[in-house]
Order: C-alpha cells, then sequence, then structure tokens
C-alpha cells in the first residue's frame, strides 16, 4: 500500500486561475508534509511546508492540511506559466529515521 | 533555505566503469543523507540512507554492492555506481535534511548518468 497517493495528471489550468493538487497519506501518526516543485530535468525545490491543522499561506501559495481525512492539498492563486511543472507531496515515513515518502507528483501545465 | 551541492551535474561513462558522485552540505552539518533515483516522468525512488561515520541502510531491491554510499564526515556523502550499465542510466539525486529530528529535506542539483 502506498503511504503518499497523488493524481499523477496532468492538470491544465489557464493562466490566472486557481490550480489544486491533491494528496493523500495512510498514516495516521503523520505530522508534516511537504510540497515541492520539479521542473523538468531538475531536482525537486521545496515550496511549502505544513505541520498542523488548517491552512498556511505564502505568497500565491497555500497548503491545506485536514488530518482527519488523512488530506493535504495544495493551492496556487494566479497560477502562471512558470508554474508549470510537477508537484510532489512528501510525508515522512512511517518506520522513521527522518525519512520523506514521496508521491507520484502531479504534472500541472499552466496555459496562457 | 540550506544548500546542497552535488557534483558532477551530468556523466557519461562506458559500461563496466565505475562512477562516483558527491553530495555535500555548504552551510550546514549532515549526519544523515539521502540518495534517491528518478527514472523519466516517474517520482523519486529512495535508494539508501547515507550515515555519518556509519554503514547506510539500503531500501529493499536496492543492490549495496552495486551501489556503494560511504558518508565520511558531517558534510559529505558520495555514491559510486559500480560495474555501471545502461540501465542504470538514470536521474540520482541526493537530500540532506537541516536537523535531527526535521524531515524537511533540501536536495542537491541531481546528476544524470548514462552508461553507454
Amino acid at each position: 500500500q502506498k503511504e503518499v497517493e497523488q493524481n499523477s495528471g496532468p492538470l491544465s489550468v489557464p493562466e490566472g486561475a486557481i490550480a489544486s493538487l491533491n494528496c493523500t497519506y495512510s498514516d495516521r501518526g503523520s505530522q508534516s508534509f511537504f510540497w515541492y516543485r520539479q521542473y523538468s530535468g531538475k531536482s525537486p525545490e521545496l515550496i511549502m511546508s505544513i505541520y498542523s491543522n488548517g491552512d498556511k499561506e505564502d505568497g500565491r501559495f497555500t497548503a491545506q492540511l485536514n488530518k482527519a481525512s488523512q488530506y493535504v492539498s495544495l493551492l496556487i492563486r494566479d497560477s502562471q506559466p512558470s508554474d508549470s511543472a510537477t508537484y510532489l507531496c512528501a510525508g515522512p515515513f512511517s518506520g522513521g529515521y527522518n525519512k520523506l515518502i514521496f508521491g507520484a507528483g502531479t504534472r500541472l501545465a499552466v496555459h496562457p | 533555505g540550506a544548500v546542497v551541492s552535488q557534483h558532477p551535474s551530468r556523466v557519461i561513462c562506458k559500461s563496466g566503469t565505475s562512477v562516483k558522485i558527491e553530495c555535500r552540505s555548504l552551510d550546514f552539518q549532515a549526519t544523515t543523507m539521502f540518495w534517491y533515483r528518478q527514472f523519466p516522468k516517474k517520482s523519486l525512488m529512495l535508494m539508501a540512507t547515507s550515515n555519518e561515520g556509519s554503514k547506510a541502510t539500503y531500501e529493499q531491491g536496492v543492490e549495496k554492492d552495486k551501489f556503494l554510499i560511504n558518508h565520511a564526515s558531517l558534510t559529505l556523502s558520495t555514491l559510486t555506481v559500480t560495474s555501471a550499465h545502461p540501465e542504470d542510466s538514470s536521474f540520482y539525486i541526493c537530500s540532506a535534511n537541516v536537523y535531527l529530528d526535521n524531515t524537511e529535506a533540501f536536495f542537491g542539483q541531481g546528476t544524470r548518468l548514462t552508461v553507454v
């Protein structure tokens, strides 16, 4: 059973729209989640971390965590073509060791 | 964020040779680093956990004699792909956590390995 699941997409949104990326996880004990952005041929870049229930906003990005539903999402407001990338959701490995388990990633395409 | 430097960014080698990839934490000490590989359009696959001063911990299915990991200092971990074959061609990425009790990871730039 996969520990972190994402819809692989692609998710296509027009420029200026809100892009909504979703992720579910299986370990109820997980306390922290991370969203990484990965451009083609590049390594992942951390864009958001969230540790508690509710919303966390940073510029055009909002991460939402719902521990009861085991659900974490990322909203990107005013989407730009430069946001086109694969977004990886990651949560801690249930066996500890500070390892991260990554979802398959959702490919986002923002078209002008 | 913290800076993790990985070198080389690209390498082409002949079948049967070995390739070493370095991963350095530039502005912090990392007792633990992680090595991933990624195939095109696929997610990151954790290969091993590199522990400073001790043996690496390999994930199931990863050959430890094929992928040698050395973590000799608090700022450097190396991955050596031994007797490389074309199927070892992939994107290899390292990461490190800034704090011991924190899973927030920072990634190196990645190494594109092509075995011909």
